[in-house]
């Protein structure tokens, strides 16, 4: 059990558009799940925390209306990337706490965007 | 401030152990965790310490230290398929902040 899905797995988009990533967790209730960036060679940067129902938590230094959250069910959320950059252009994991669970996360297979 | 240090880099050769250290410095701890991720896919699970102590899982044992701030993963047996990079990242309640990730080559 346990399964995280990310839909698309890759996406290419033109500068100054909006890029929607969905985020599922397959066999399980997750109230709450979590956005990274991981640019090549370098670690996940957590960027925001998404609650089921309530407005997303976001980390120093990542814009909240640059970077959509929703998370409407206790199995998907999404993130919306506003008017795009190429500097935008990174790997995207998403990952989903089991309800009740506090030390272990699922990740999805990440979503990789390119803004040309 | 919060911060994670763990080495950039390790090379061994197969069948040998490795450690891979990692220090922290967090406001908030409730556990470390270990995370495997290989080019180009998603982090999986390895192991969590929320205590201090080794726990152990198949080749892989995890230990932690909460009064040096210190853990390290210890990996045993070690398969080309181990070639990945490695994180540790504090869980701080829920939330996971990782460190910069260990790349591990393992060569024939």
């Amino acid at each position: 059990g346990a399964v995280v899905s990310q839909h698309p797995s890759r996406v290419i988009c033109k500068s100054g558009t909006s890029v929607k990533i969905e985020c599922r967790s397959l066999d399980f209730q997750a109230t709450t799940m979590f956005w990274y960036r991981q640019f090549p060679k370098q670690s996940l940067m957590l960027m925001a925390t998404s609650n089921e129902g309530s407005k997303a938590t976001y980390e120093q230094g990542v814009e909240k209306d640059k970077f959509l959250i929703n998370h409407a069910s206790l199995t998907l959320s999404t993130l919306t990337v506003t008017s795009a950059h190429p500097e935008d252009s990174s790997f995207y994991i998403c990952s989903a706490r089991r309800q009740g669970m506090v030390d272990e996360q699922y990740f999805g297979p990440g979503t990789r965007l390119t803004v040309t | 401030g919060q911060s994670l240090e763990q080495p950039s880099e390790v090379t061994a050769v197969e069948g040998a152990i490795v450690q891979i250290n990692c220090t922290y410095q967090t406001s908030g701890f409730y556990g470390l965790s270990w995370y495997q991720q290989h080019d180009g896919g998603a982090p999986t699970f390895l192991s969590y310490n929320a205590l201090d102590g080794l726990e152990e899982t198949g080749r892989f044992s995890s230990f932690l230290s909460r009064s040096d701030s210190y853990g390290y993963l210890l990996l045993q047996e070690l398969q080309m398929k181990d070639s990945a990079s490695y994180f540790c990242a504090v869980n701080q309640g829920g939330k996971l902040i990782f460190g910069q990730g260990t790349e591990l080559s393992v060569k024939p």
